[in-house]
C-alpha cells in the first residue's frame, strides 16, 4: 500500500485477554519499528525489525509482550493478559532499512488505539 | 543519557507569530536529530531534520536550528498558522547501522495552539 497499514484502528479489550495488533508496511521497506504512545506521553520505542530478524527488543515492556514479523512484511504485536496500564496508542513504522551515509526516513501508520476495561 | 529533554509542553502562538520549540540531549552518539508533527487521530509525520554538521536548516517557514557545544536544538515556525495548530515532536537517533539504526528517542512533545 501506499503508507504504513495498521489494524485494528480501535480495540476495546478486557483485562486479562490477549490482544493481536497488526502492521502492514511500506511495500519494499526492509526496517520495521514498534512504538507505544500514551495519553500525553511521548513516543516509547519497544521493538525493531530487519527483515525478519528482531535485533533490538530492549523497549518490550514486559514478557507479556512479543513481536513477530514474516516474509519480511508483515509484523503482529501481541499482548498477553492485558493490564489497564497497556491502555495505549501503539504505532508502527517502517522504513527503507538501508546503512550508510543517507538516513532513512521513519514513516509511522495511524496507529491501533488500545483500551483495557 | 538517551533522554531528549523538550520544553514548553505547550505554546500558544497568534497567526503571524514565531512558534519556537525547544530541545537537549545528553547522548554524544545522536547523529539525526527529525522534528515529527502529530495531528489527532494521525500518526507522527516527518517534518524536517537536521544532522550535526550544520548548524541551520530551513524548508519553507520550518527551520532547525542546532547547537553540537550545547547539545540542543530547536524548530523555529515563521508566520504561523492556524493549521500548524498540531504536536511536535523531537528525536535523536545514533549512528545508522547495527542494532540501534534508526531508532528513535522522543521528547515528550509540545501541543501548539495557532489562534487566528
Amino acid at each position: 500500500g501506499a503508507g504504513v497499514s495498521q489494524s485494528p484502528s480501535n480495540k476495546v479489550t478486557e483485562k486479562g485477554k490477549d490482544v493481536e495488533l497488526r502492521c502492514d508496511p511500506i511495500s519494499g521497506h526492509t526496517a520495521l519499528y514498534w512504538y507505544r504512545q500514551s495519553l500525553g506521553q511521548g513516543l516509547e520505542f519497544l521493538i525493531y525489525f530487519q527483515g525478519n530478524s528482531a535485533p533490538d527488543k530492549s523497549g518490550l515492556p514486559s514478557d507479556r509482550f512479543s513481536a513477530e514479523r514474516t516474509g519480511g512484511s508483515v509484523s503482529t504485536l501481541t499482548i498477553q493478559r492485558t493490564q489497564q496500564e497497556d491502555s495505549a496508542v501503539y504505532l508502527c513504522a517502517s522504513s527503507l532499512g538501508r546503512p550508510g551515509k543517507s538516513r532513512n526516513t521513519i514513516y509511522f501508520g495511524e496507529g491501533s488505539w488500545l483500551t483495557v476495561v | 543519557q538517551q533522554q531528549v529533554k523538550q520544553s514548553p509542553q505547550s505554546l500558544i502562538v497568534q497567526k503571524g507569530g514565531i512558534s519556537i520549540i525547544n530541545c537537549a540531549y545528553e547522548n554524544t552518539a545522536f547523529d539525526y536529530f527529525p522534528w515529527y508533527q502529530q495531528f489527532p487521530g494521525k500518526g507522527p509525520a516527518l517534518l524536517i531534520a537536521i544532522r550535526p554538521d550544520v548548524s541551520e536548516k530551513k524548508e519553507g517557514r520550518f527551520t532547525i536550528s542546532f547547537n553540537k557545544s550545547a547539545k540542543q536544538f530547536s524548530l523555529h515556525i515563521m508566520d504561523s498558522q492556524p493549521g500548524d495548530s498540531a504536536t511536535y515532536f523531537c528525536a535523536a537517533s545514533p549512528n545508522a547501522g547495527g542494532t540501534s539504526y534508526g531508532k528513535l528517542t522522543f521528547g515528550q512533545g509540545t501541543i501548539l495552539t495557532v489562534h487566528p
